[in-house]
């Protein structure tokens, strides 16, 4: 298993620009989810989805959107990129499990820079 | 969710033992405390959770007090790979809670030759 993988590893846009950062994963996880980390802070949630067809909102979801139209797809869209988006952007997920143990898998990364 | 407070960084020397601590006075009794790290540049990785019972895997322990206020990661002994931030995540298991994960700044483990 290629276990979760993003692209592209990084990006340089310009303010005003869009642009998808895209997420997918091959372990038939029902929950996947958007973080970003800013320098010297943990990880904010951006958004989240529980299956294809579901998404919700996170800790921070202003200025993106998201849509799920598979289980192994789940794209964040940048629709006017601003400098606070200036960020790297983890995509993950797990089993959706009422359970305790409900491991998160993380992909690389997106390192993106907004001029 | 309840909040965690961790040691901003630790130093520890190889092959040592680290034990990171971690105060979460407000856990409540369905909270299960979950710890991930992330080396440098990656993405996080699941270590270890807990409820009340110590626990144990192939990478740590998970000691976590009588009253659950706080807990204490164990990295039985410690490699220059340990060197990461380690963060400390109180998470309700149940409801629609799911995946979601809070996260705080974590502490820094610097792993010394």
């Amino acid at each position: 298993n290629a276990g979760v993988t993003q692209t592209p590893k990084f990006q340089v846009l310009k303010t005003g620009q869009s642009m998808t950062l895209q997420c997918a994963q091959d372990m038939n996880h029902e929950y996947m989810s958007w973080y970003r980390q800013d320098p010297g802070m943990g990880l904010r949630l951006i958004h989240y989805s529980v299956g294809a067809g579901i998404t919700d909102q996170g800790e921070v979801p202003n200025g993106y959107n998201v849509s799920r139209s598979t289980t192994e797809d789940f794209p964040l869209r940048l629709l006017s990129a601003a400098p606070s988006q200036t960020s790297v952007y983890f995509c993950a997920s797990s089993r959706k499990l009422l359970s305790s143990y409900n491991e998160q898998f993380f992909g690389p990364g997106t390192r993106l820079t907004v001029l | 969710d309840a909040k965690t407070t961790q040691p901003t960084s630790m130093d520890c020397a190889e092959g040592r033992a680290a034990n990171l601590p971690c105060n979460h006075s407000t856990i409540s009794g369905n909270e299960y405390v979950y710890w991930y790290r992330q080396i440098h540049s990656q993405g996080p990785q699941y270590i270890i959770h807990g409820l009340k019972n110590n626990e144990t895997n192939e990478m740590a322990s998970l000691i976590i007090t009588e009253d659950r206020k706080s807990s204490t990661l164990i990295l039985p002994h410690a490699t220059l790979r340990d060197t990461a931030v380690y963060y400390c995540i109180v998470r309700d298991a149940g409801g629609t809670s799911y995946g979601k994960l809070t996260f705080g700044q974590g502490t820094i483990l610097t792993v010394h030759p």
